[in-house]
């Protein structure tokens, strides 16, 4: 089965630029995140749905980030004006629904982003 | 609050066994995951303990101590392809998403000859 699939692979912006990334997840799976990894730290979760819907977004910096999931598959996520700080490895990952092996999730390759 | 504990670095050579320990503190506990990542690649799943008790996948296995909030991740027969970093990952069954996962900063393995 295909991957979780994600583009671009790398981005340069300059601060205050906009930028956005986009996710495929894996076929069938209901739930997508969307995490923050900056260079030796662990995932950090951004937001989280379900279908649809939003589950989770505490930790979206939702001054500047935001996310949408139509239809239930595709996703994207949007920085809008980026800042240093947000230099990072933007990681999409899916799971099936809670009930079932949810706890597994599958991860895209990342988009790295640098902004000058 | 949530936190998860594990060391920041561990060495090993070829054939080895190595352990790399997990702690945590988090209010709504409903089990343990762990997983790799390669420089540059994506995390991927290893294993995953909702009970107490040890789980074993092949050359990997993990172990949950819920009284202790402790967890371990075995590798035995170390391998080159083993250098990477390994997660261990709290599922949070308070915070929002049912499946939200809170991950500790990782510890870096390098497997020598």
């Amino acid at each position: 089965e295909a991957g979780v699939a994600q583009s671009p692979r790398y981005k340069i912006i300059e601060k205050r630029q906009s930028v956005a990334f986009w996710c495929n997840p894996i076929s069938g799976h209901a739930t997508l995140y969307w995490y923050q990894q900056i260079l030796g730290q662990g995932p950090k979760l951004l937001i989280q749905f379900q279908n649809n819907g939003v589950v989770d977004d505490s930790q979206l910096p939702k001054d500047r980030f935001s996310a949408e999931r139509l239809k239930g598959v595709d996703s994207t996520l949007k920085i809008q004006p980026a800042k240093l700080e947000d230099s990072a490895v933007y990681l999409c990952a899916s799971s099936l629904a809670a009930q079932r092996k949810g706890y597994e999730q599958y991860f895209g390759p990342g988009t790295r982003l640098t902004v000058t | 609050g949530q936190s998860l504990e594990q060391p920041s670095e561990v060495t090993a050579v070829e054939g080895a066994i190595v352990q790399i320990n997990c702690t945590y503190q988090t209010s709504g506990f409903y089990g343990l995951s762990w997983y790799q990542q390669h420089d540059g690649g994506a995390p991927t799943f290893l294993s995953y303990n909702a009970l107490d008790g040890l789980e074993e996948t092949g050359r990997f296995s993990s172990f949950l101590s819920r009284s202790d909030s402790y967890g371990y991740l075995l590798l035995q027969e170390l391998q080159m392809k083993d250098s990477a970093s390994y997660f261990c990952a709290v599922r949070d069954m308070f915070s929002g998403g049912y499946n939200k996962l809170i991950f500790g900063a990782g510890t870096r393995l390098a497997v020598h000859p």
